[in-house]
């Protein structure tokens, strides 16, 4: 089955508890994004990879790392969380949508709470 | 950056008629849009999308209108079944980024 895979689901953590939140994707997708879900601002993007060891900012990347070594695993890192930092997570995954707006694949999210 | 914003934050429809879903985007220069439809506890699922040179596309139940002149694009669905109730947002895109906008809630009432 074609999805994107998400690791943990829900994570309570303190602040300045470096954290990692995997993402993973079984169809062969160049493209990866991280996205943060907050009430009243929608899905925002943090940081997104156009192919393996290729990363670029997104709207919203301060307070987070990514890294892009293998095709398929798009980690997203955060090296010293803080509270504003609590939100719901997105991971997707896409052939190319750049030029051709092939449509994304979301996971299901992680909720993480940064204490 | 681009913005893409939403007319109404809450929809309710009954059962069986059909739904329009409005959005309003500012940049210009988006190369497609996107609808996606959002189920509690889930991610974001692909519904339909548009390339900015059409002005129109249909699927399975849904439509989705693009009008270039006023920077408002609308999901259409047909005959609205319980089923279709969640979140729909519209995105869009260009360069390899995507912007999404609030998000609608539809609610189909039996």
């Amino acid at each position: 089955e074609a999805q994107v895979t998400q690791n943990p689901r829900y994570l309570i953590t303190v602040t300045g508890k470096k954290l990692t939140v995997t993402c993973s994707q079984n169809m062969n997708h160049e493209y990866m994004s991280w996205y943060r879900q907050d009430p009243g601002l929608g899905l925002r993007q943090i940081y997104y990879s156009m192919n393996v060891e290729v990363t670029d900012k997104g709207d919203v990347p301060e307070g987070y790392k990514v890294s892009r070594k293998e095709k398929r695993n798009f980690p997203l890192i955060l090296e010293s969380p803080s509270p504003n930092q609590t939100s719901l997570y997105f991971c997707a995954s896409s052939l190319d949508p750049g030029g051709k707006g092939q449509p994304q694949h979301f996971g299901d999210g992680t909720r993480l709470s940064i204490l | 950056g681009e913005s893409v914003g939403l007319h109404l934050p809450t929809l309710s429809v009954q059962e069986g008629d059909n739904s329009i879903i409005n959005c309003a985007y500012s940049n210009s220069a988006s190369d497609y849009f996107i609808w996606y439809k959002q189920e509690s506890g889930k991610g974001p699922q692909f519904i339909i999308d548009i390339r900015s040179n059409m002005d129109k596309r249909q699927g399975q139940r849904v439509t989705v209108l693009l009008n270039k002149t006023v920077k408002h694009l609308s999901l259409q669905i047909a005959a609205t079944q319980p089923g279709d109730s969640a979140v729909y947002f519209c995105a869009g895109g260009s360069n390899y980024k995507l912007t999404f906008g609030k998000g609608t809630l539809l609610t189909v009432n039996p």
